[in-house]
């Protein structure tokens, strides 16, 4: 079993549509949580931190269920510009090594 | 444009033949890092350096791999001998650790290997 999985995808939703993608890790000592975004042929991009509080970035809102070891992301009023690769990401430890989920991808379509 | 910067942006060599990249981080930044990403999925941590010193290896990271960072600065990872799976993206990130081990790592453009 991977150590953070995601539903690859692909979404494809239409301008202006709301969606969330999930994320589980298993490994419960994990500290820091993190979604990056990825373009095609890009390198990983951090869109945000997840904090158990749960945050919000404009149009975009992170949210940590330790209990369930479970990361949502939270997209609204998705635009064309938000097409991409979006990677769920755990540090568990201090050496700060990233472990990435497969990443869901996410297409937006006039 | 994160400051972090890879060289090559893409290299093509016929199995067998051993490669070079390097890496050079965002000036300060003390740690360094290197992950390989395939196809349809998430990049995976290879190995990763605090100044000088390597301080952890994946098992990814066969004995055909190696990789340094002499003077803490700029980075190189040498595969040896290569093979058609070491066929990826290879990328590079640092990040400047304080006292407090809150980072963020900037990821550079990578380098694309194909091997043939």
């Amino acid at each position: 079993r991977k150590e953070v999985e995601q539903d690859p995808g692909p979404f494809n939703v239409p301008e202006g549509a709301t969606v969330a993608f999930n994320c589980t890790y298993s490994n419960s000592a994990s500290q820091s949580f993190f979604w990056y975004r990825q373009d095609c042929r890009k390198e990983p991009k951090l869109l945000m931190s997840v904090y158990s509080s749960g945050n919000e970035d404009g149009r975009f809102t992170a949210q940590l269920n330790r209990a369930s070891q479970y990361i949502s992301l939270l997209i609204r009023d998705s635009k064309l510009s938000d097409s991409a690769t979006y990677l769920c990401v755990v540090i568990s430890g201090n050496t700060g090594k990233l472990i990435f989920g497969q990443g869901t991808t996410l297409q937006v379509k006039p | 444009d994160t400051g972090v910067s890879q060289d090559p942006r893409h290299k093509i060599t016929k199995r067998g033949q051993n490669v070079t990249f390097r890496c050079d981080p965002i000036s300060e930044h003390n740690r360094l890092y290197w992950y390989r990403q395939t196809l349809g999925q998430g990049p995976e941590f290879l190995t990763y350096f605090q100044n000088e010193a390597q301080l952890e290896k994946s098992r990814l990271l066969s004995d055909r791999f190696s990789a340094e960072r002499p003077k803490g600065s700029f980075s190189t990872l040498e595969i040896q001998r290569t093979e058609q799976g070491d066929s990826a993206m290879y990328l590079c990130a640092s990040s400047l650790v304080g006292e407090t081990l809150q980072e963020t790592q900037y990821f550079g453009p990578g380098t694309r290997l194909l091997v043939l």
